[in-house]
């Protein structure tokens, strides 16, 4: 089937305004992660669902940053008030994993992001 | 703090002309090490996953390595469709508990020419 898609591919807002950027991951993948990548630095890890459980926030810069996943699909990540700092390639990536904190190793599959500037 | 360190940012090569690339890590507990490729405008795509020290894998004309504190990714006679960006990421634990949250490196650049 398809692979993670993400939308839009390329997104350029103002300063201060809000913007949301959509993921769909693969099917029947249990895990979904987003990951910010700036020029020239690797992948900054930001959140991970999984399944029901509580998302792993703790990569969220700031409060600005939010995430959902609804019915376990169709991610989110919205941005408010956004900042000339928040210019990046924004990239899902979805994977199997188990959870309930079990190791797994299943790769990452990443989506070809969406780059966002703001002006 | 888990932290990986991929050397060179950035190297040119001739077609034919092997070498390696470089990834050093420090992490509590490796869990896995992954080597991904990404090229311009694209998501990274999966190339390795190395668990323990002493294991290599290989594909194509790639072998990656692994030791308790680095991994090499070797690139033996490379072609021009070689030229990506090369990524190393180890597994750490995830705050919220699991280990399936991937510390990435900030990769190098292969650019091989004819």
């Amino acid at each position: 089937g398809a692979g993670v898609s993400q939308s839009p591919s390329n997104k350029v807002t103002e300063k201060g305004k809000d913007v949301e950027l959509r993921c769909d991951p693969i099917s029947g993948h249990t895990a979904l992660y987003w990951y910010r990548q700036s020029l020239g630095q690797g992948l900054e890890f930001l959140i991970y669902f999984q399944g029901n459980s509580a998302p792993d926030k703790s990569g969220l810069p700031s409060d600005r940053f939010s995430a959902e996943r609804t019915g376990g699909s169709v991610s989110t990540l919205t941005i408010q008030r956004t900042q000339q700092e928040d210019s990046a390639v924004y990239l899902c990536a979805s994977s199997f994993d188990p959870g309930q904190g079990l190791y797994y190793n299943s790769p990452l599959h990443f989506g070809n992001g969406t780059r966002l500037t703001v002006t | 703090e888990d932290q990986v360190t991929q050397s060179p940012e950035a190297l040119r090569l001739q077609e034919g002309e092997s070498s390696s690339l470089n990834c050093s890590y420090t992490v509590s507990g490796l869990r896995g090490l992954f080597w991904y490729r990404q090229d311009p405008g694209k998501g990274p795509e999966f190339l390795f996953t190395l668990y323990s020290a002493g294991e290599e894998k290989e594909k194509e004309r790639l072998k990656a390595t692994l030791t308790k504190k680095e991994s090499f990714l070797h690139i033996t006679a490379p072609k021009p469709e070689d030229s990506a960006t090369y990524l190393c990421a180890v597994q750490a634990p995830l705050y919220s508990g699991g280990y399936n949250k991937l510390i990435f490196g900030a990769g190098t650049r292969l650019a091989v020419h004819p």
